[in-house]
Formats: C-alpha cells, structure tokens, sequence
C-alpha cells in the first residue's frame, strides 16, 4: 500500500502566490523526498529532507519534516505559470536499499 | 548522458499479447525500479534489482516479469496482456550511495 498521503490533491493559485502541499506517511523513515512531474513527462526530484533535519530549503523551495506527526509539507513561494504540474512525496524505510513508495500527489494549478 | 531511456514511448496490445518495455541508463547505476502510475493512484513500485542478475518483487508485481541481464538495463515483460495493465510505465534509478531516483519519460501502454 502506498505510504504517503498528498493533501489537497489539487491546488489552484495566482501566479505570486505561495502553495503548500502536505504529506502524511504511516512508518518510520530514512528520509522524504518530493518530485515533480509536468503533464506526460517524467518524475523530477526537487529536495530531500532526512529524518533528522526539520527544515531545509532550495531556491524557492521550503521543505518542512515533522517525525512525531509522521507528515511534511513543500512550500513553493511567489509561484510561476511554470510551476503548473503534479508534486509527490516519496518516503524511504531505514533499509539502505529500501525503495522510494510514492503519495498519489497534488496537482497544482498556477493561472497567470 | 542520455540518462534514463524507455523503449517504446507508445503500444497498444491486444489482450493476450505479450510485449517487453526496455529500460537503459548511462549512469552506471545499480538499482534500478519500474513503477507503474494510473490516474488517481499515484506511482506503485512493480519490481526492483539492486543489481545485475537480481530481481525482487515491488507493491504490484502480478503479472509482470523482469531481468536485469545486464547493468544498464531493466527489462519489463508482459507475457498475457489484460486491460488491467493500460497504464503508464516509469522505470527509475540510483546509485546505492545517493537516495534520488533518475526517471524515464515513460511508456503509455494501452491494452484492448
């Protein structure tokens, strides 16, 4: 079963706006990653955060962890048309081989 | 580098057929995955080598076959299509070393 919950499932903003997106997983994780997928294309990775981090940032990404609720959330500041696609979250167990398990998503929309 | 490559980028079958999508990667990776992503479900993790000649069982592996024969390629196989298995095809990989995954664009397979 899928470890990770997307929370909303779509988002639809204006383009200068922030988004936030959350996810929920159920076990223990080695780390958290969130990906990014346009319209037909592959999974893109955007930031990974371990399990002993609570924040870390990337140009206009913020990633937050929280362990003892078991959730995280991506925020994407000043957004742009172009940040229109599907963002995942994906935990990793604290195997060193364990593979990525994948959250449904949350599509967002940015409307210029 | 052409990174991850799948072959082909489109099939239709017809039930009962049998196909084989290939996975190739120029980046010396070990592990490679195929995931499949169907609407509303996000991506489900069917099998996964972390190696050339081994194999392991992902969320969904009913159905599929896989051979990792050689390090940079990742065979999906297909032996009795259903319409249960239209779907898109993402293979992915990664060094043991580094937690992100390397995606393809993905093959759309359509089953009548």
């Amino acid at each position: 079963s899928q470890q990770g919950e997307e929370d909303p499932q779509a988002l639809s903003i204006q383009e200068g706006e922030n988004a936030t997106m959350n996810c929920s997983y159920k076990t223990s994780i080695n780390n958290l990653q969130w990906y990014r997928q346009n319209s037909g294309r592959g999974l893109v990775h955007l930031i990974l955060i371990r399990s002993n981090e609570r924040e870390k940032h990337s140009g206009r990404l913020r990633v937050t962890l929280d362990t003892s609720k078991k959730s995280s959330s991506l925020l994407i500041t000043a957004s742009r048309a172009a940040d229109t696609a599907s963002y995942f979250c994906a935990t990793q167990g604290n195997s060193g081989n364990t593979p990525l398990v994948f959250g449904k998503g949350t599509r967002l929309s940015v409307i210029a | 580098n052409a990174g991850v490559t799948q072959t082909p980028k489109f099939r239709v079958l017809k039930t009962g057929q049998s196909m084989t999508l290939l996975c190739a990667q120029d980046m010396n990776h070990e592990y490679m995955y195929w995931y499949r992503q169907d609407p509303g479900m996000g991506l489900r993790l069917i099998h996964y080598s972390v190696g050339e000649g081994t194999t392991a069982k992902g969320e969904v592996p009913d159905g599929y076959n896989v051979s990792r024969l050689k390090k940079q390629n990742f065979l999906l196989g297909l032996e009795s299509a259903a319409p249960s298995q239209t779907s898109v095809y993402f293979c992915a990989s990664r060094t043991p070393n580094q937690e992100t995954q390397y995606f393809g664009p993905g093959t759309r397979l359509l089953v009548l």
